[in-house]
């Protein structure tokens, strides 16, 4: 099953724009993932963010955690056309248990 | 490195016919995982192995999915008795031993059931 849900489920910007995707989850978590996955591929690993740490910066890309909210936010500043893809959250849970559970994803499309 | 392996790429089955899926895993990474993707949905988890040892499988796995990994260092998925419902990207997954890791994907395994 899905851990939790990611909104929207489709963005579709211009080129230069920046691009939010939002993931909420449903239990504790240790840490949260980002994946991308282009059409009919295998998925990428973006950033990871542990549960103690708010903010996170990789190169076009901040991710912010609100673990009371249990809410994840992705930001791909000053996007491009190869950024079409689909993201993904995904949650480690606490404790250390050995599976990452994924949400439902966002497909982004950014157009010239 | 050369990154996680799977074959075949794609698969046409008839309905009732048994298929093996095959997953290199990057070959220092000890954990091994299964993932099924359905059109438009996200990866839902089927198997975990450590090493050679199968820890952890989901409700999704009937008795007709039986996955192994002899010696630690490949991996098979079969399904037997295939039905529509099985159509699905499976997708094969590994990592090193880090408490938290991220996850190295293959491209996967695509699986039409006619």
């Amino acid at each position: 099953s899905q851990q939790g849900e990611e909104d929207p489920q489709a963005l579709s910007i211009q080129e230069g724009e920046n691009a939010t995707m939002n993931c909420s989850y449903k239990t504790s978590i240790n840490n949260l993932q980002w994946y991308r996955q282009n059409s009919g591929r295998g998925l990428v690993h973006l950033i990871l963010i542990r549960s103690n740490e708010r903010e996170k910066h990789s190169g076009r890309l901040r991710v912010t955690l609100d673990t009371s909210k249990k809410s994840s936010s992705l930001l791909i500043t000053a996007s491009r056309a190869a950024d079409t893809a689909s993201y993904f959250c995904a949650t480690a849970p606490s404790g250390g248990g050995n599976k990452l559970t994924f949400g439902t994803g966002t497909q982004l499309k950014v157009e010239l | 490195d050369t990154g996680v392996s799977q074959n075949p790429r794609h698969k046409i089955t008839k309905r009732g016919q048994n298929v093996t899926f095959r997953c290199d895993p990057i070959s220092e990474h000890n954990r091994l995982y299964w993932y099924r993707q359905t059109l438009g949905q996200g990866p839902e988890f089927l198997t975990y192995f450590q090493n050679e040892a199968q820890l952890e499988k989901s409700r999704l796995l009937s008795d007709r999915f039986s996955a192994e990994r002899p010696k630690g260092s490949f991996s098979t998925l079969e399904i037997q008795r295939t039905e529509q419902g099985d159509s699905a990207m499976y997708l094969c997954a590994s990592r090193d031993d880090g408490y938290t890791g991220e996850l190295f994907f293959g491209e996967g395994s695509r699986l039409t059931v006619l």
